[in-house]
């Protein structure tokens, strides 16, 4: 697989405890914002999302809470398991200039150990 | 994977020469996006189209050409290929009001 995000930023858990990731992003006009899991030699790919008229948004396992005073979006997955290690990106969208723009973040691996 | 696809998945080139990645999509959105994936960087977003012809920069766009002659297409060309240019590529397509969906990516080595 590729060898990115050897520089990112880690968090390692336990096997059937709960994850927190979380993110920061700069623009408050920002509408629109993406968890994304990437495995190695994958391209990202989608978890869950959440608009700026919301404030928490729950799928299968995963939480996404969004506090827009401080520009922080955060991602809960509950019982971690093996098959979750991956890097984590947030991403938000900007509508500027009548086009959407998608800006990702730096990315957090997350390791699951049995 | 969401009918986009990435061509070459692999390549190696020589610095000086010019390259041309190629994203292709079945879906016939309107927004297309080429980013690159550096270690400690995440993804940065090179250029993006919203239509036929119509291209915008980036954050990390120098050095970087873009050319959508048609919907499913959207072509990103390295005029002048340098080390710093090393990296994996993604490509995205976006449907209206949701989610960015990627390809699987272009490693691309320049010796």
């Amino acid at each position: 697989g590729e060898s990115v995000g050897l520089h990112l930023p880690t968090l390692s858990v336990q096997e059937g405890d709960n994850s927190i990731i979380n993110c920061a992003y700069s623009n408050s006009a920002s509408d629109y914002f993406i968890w994304y899991k990437q495995e190695s030699g994958k391209g990202p790919q989608f978890i869950i999302d959440i608009r700026s008229n919301m404030d928490k948004r729950q799928g299968q396992r995963v939480t996404v809470l969004l506090n827009k005073t401080v520009k922080h979006l955060s991602l809960q997955i509950a019982a971690t398991q093996p098959g979750d290690s991956a890097v984590y990106f947030c991403a938000d969208q900007m509508f500027s200039g009548g086009y959407n723009k998608l800006i990702f973040g730096a990315g957090t691996r997350l390791a699951v150990h049995p | 994977d969401a009918g986009i696809t990435q061509s070459p998945r692999h390549k190696v080139t020589e610095t000086g020469t010019p390259v041309t990645l190629r994203c292709h999509q079945t879906e016939n959105h309107r927004y297309m996006y080429w980013y690159r994936q550096d270690p400690g960087h995440g993804l940065r977003l090179i250029h993006y189209s919203y239509g036929v012809k119509d291209t915008d920069k980036g954050e990390v766009s120098d050095g970087y050409s873009v050319s959508r002659s048609k919907t499913e297409d959207f072509l990103l060309t390295l005029e002048s290929a340098t080390s710093s240019q090393t990296s994996v590529y993604f490509c995205a397509i976006k449907p209206e009001n949701t989610e960015a969906f990627f390809g699987q990516g272009t490693r691309l080595t320049v010796v």
